[in-house]
């Protein structure tokens, strides 16, 4: 198994819906990310949380919000998804220390 | 605000061919450089890091001195296998504060047999 499990990896919504994507790790690591892939923009940050108190926004968070329900688990919501939300969402764990992320296979979310 | 540019792609080499992908950023302090490598339909996976400048960090055949002079992180390989194929992101964490890695825009590798 995966050590960390994005789920569910392919998804298509329509505009105005609410999508929640879920991750969670069995790496026990404290801190937990959600970063964001579009072509030719790499991979941009959108939250991220340092231990289960403490959530800090990325540089793209606007229309996302997100909610760690324990230490193993990291869940991101669009509340009202938007087409130029469309894109490949990575979670991604670390341990404190050298920086080194884990990640997981992605969730492919498209808004029509 | 911190920065990775990285050349664009793709990059379409023979096999055996000797590749570099540049690298260069843009970071107070010493931050810590990294490669990742994401293969067709998967997550990212690090290749290699370097945490202090004139380190160099090596994995798999590939390498990157960290160049506090240049900014620069390149990434060499000396002979390209088809299995090489993929996306390679470089990536910054600065050294001060509670950061998450910034990251480049990536570079797509295409290697023909």
């Amino acid at each position: 198994d995966a050590d960390v499990t994005q789920t569910p990896r392919n998804r298509i919504t329509k505009t105005g819906k609410r999508i929640m994507l879920e991750c969670s790790q069995t790496k026990g690591h404290d801190r937990m990310y959600w970063y964001r892939q579009d072509p030719g923009l790499g991979l941009r940050l959108i939250y991220y949380s340092f231990d289960v108190k403490d959530i800090n926004k990325g540089e793209i968070s606007d229309g996302y919000s997100v909610s760690r329900q324990a230490q193993a688990k990291f869940s991101l919501s669009l509340e009202s998804a938007i087409p130029n939300q469309t894109a490949l969402y990575f979670c991604a764990t670390s341990d404190i220390g050298p920086g080194e992320l884990f990640f997981g296979e992605g969730s492919r979310l498209t808004v029509l | 605000g911190d920065s990775v540019t990285q050349m664009e792609g793709p990059v379409t080499l023979s096999e055996e061919a000797f590749l570099t992908i540049n690298c260069t950023y843009t970071a107070t302090g010493y931050p810590s450089l990294f490669w990742y490598v994401q293969y067709p339909g998967e997550g990212l996976q690090l290749l290699l890091k370097a945490t202090k400048a004139d380190d160099k960090g090596s994995n798999k055949g590939f390498e990157a001195t960290y160049r506090k002079e240049t900014t620069s992180f390149h990434l060499e390989k000396g002979s390209v296998q088809v299995s090489d194929s993929a996306v390679y992101f470089c990536a910054l964490r600065r050294d001060t504060g509670r950061r998450a890695l910034t990251f480049g825009s990536g570079t797509r590798l295409q290697v023909q047999p």
